[in-house]
């Protein structure tokens, strides 16, 4: 089975402070996603990857960045924390976009609280 | 821009009827659909997909429907559970170059009462 592993389950940081969220998965996968989880909106892309050192904007990448430095690794940044950011944050991979492997795999979440 | 939406935020259900969620999206391009479950404390897991070359689909006591003519999709669950209790999304891919990208529902809380 697929394993995507987020580093954090919870995280408690303060406004402004610079904060790391690691992603990694175990199956090769070339995709790999960003996705914030608020009640009522869903799930919103941040940012997406589809190989190592190459990034896309998602849907609200405002606030954020991304690293692949590792093709079983994404990480997203906050560069400056702000409470609005406060959210679960949810990663996610899948195989090469080819048409008969699509869905992506998550992990289970990092629920990180701006104070 | 276009996005996916419920009719419905919440169901209950009694334990062994049947559970249909439901779902609209808006965007004509959209040729795959693929239904979560996500549990308290957990990400979403994977159900069951469709393209829209597809009207119907059946998995393990889960079937998805989808009618591309009024642009609607629905996941019935057949002898709900209580394990089914989560909330369910639906999303959808638009295709072309969009490296898998999806697009997700707000999702339906599914309450399944013994």
């Amino acid at each position: 089975d697929v394993k995507v592993t987020q580093s954090s389950r919870y995280l408690v940081k303060r406004t402004g402070e610079k904060v790391f969220l690691e992603c990694v998965q175990d199956m090769d996968h070339e995709n790999m996603f960003w996705y914030r989880q608020d009640p009522g909106l869903g799930l919103r892309l941040i940012y997406f990857s589809y190989d190592v050192k190459m990034k896309e904007k998602g849907d609200i990448p405002e606030g954020y960045s991304v690293s692949r430095e590792k093709k079983e690794r994404f990480s997203l940044i906050l560069e400056s924390a702000s409470t609005n950011q406060t959210s679960m944050y949810l990663c996610a991979s899948s195989l090469l976009s080819s048409r008969t492997n699509e869905k992506l795999f998550f992990g289970s979440g990092t629920q990180l609280s701006v104070l | 821009g276009e996005s996916v939406g419920l009719h419905l935020p919440t169901l209950s259900v009694q334990e062994g009827d049947n559970s249909i969620i439901n779902c609209a999206y808006s965007n004509s391009a959209s040729d795959y659909f693929i239904w979560y479950k996500q549990e308290s404390g957990k990400g979403p897991q994977f159900i069951i997909d469709i393209r829209s070359n597809m009207d119907k689909r059946q998995g393990q006591r889960v079937t998805v429907l989808l009618n591309k003519t009024v642009k609607h999709l629905s996941l019935q669950i057949a002898a709900t559970q209580p394990g089914d209790s989560a909330v369910y999304f639906c999303a959808e891919n638009a295709g072309g170059t969009s490296y898998g990208k999806l697009t997700f529902g707000q999702g339906t809380i599914l309450t399944v009462h013994p």
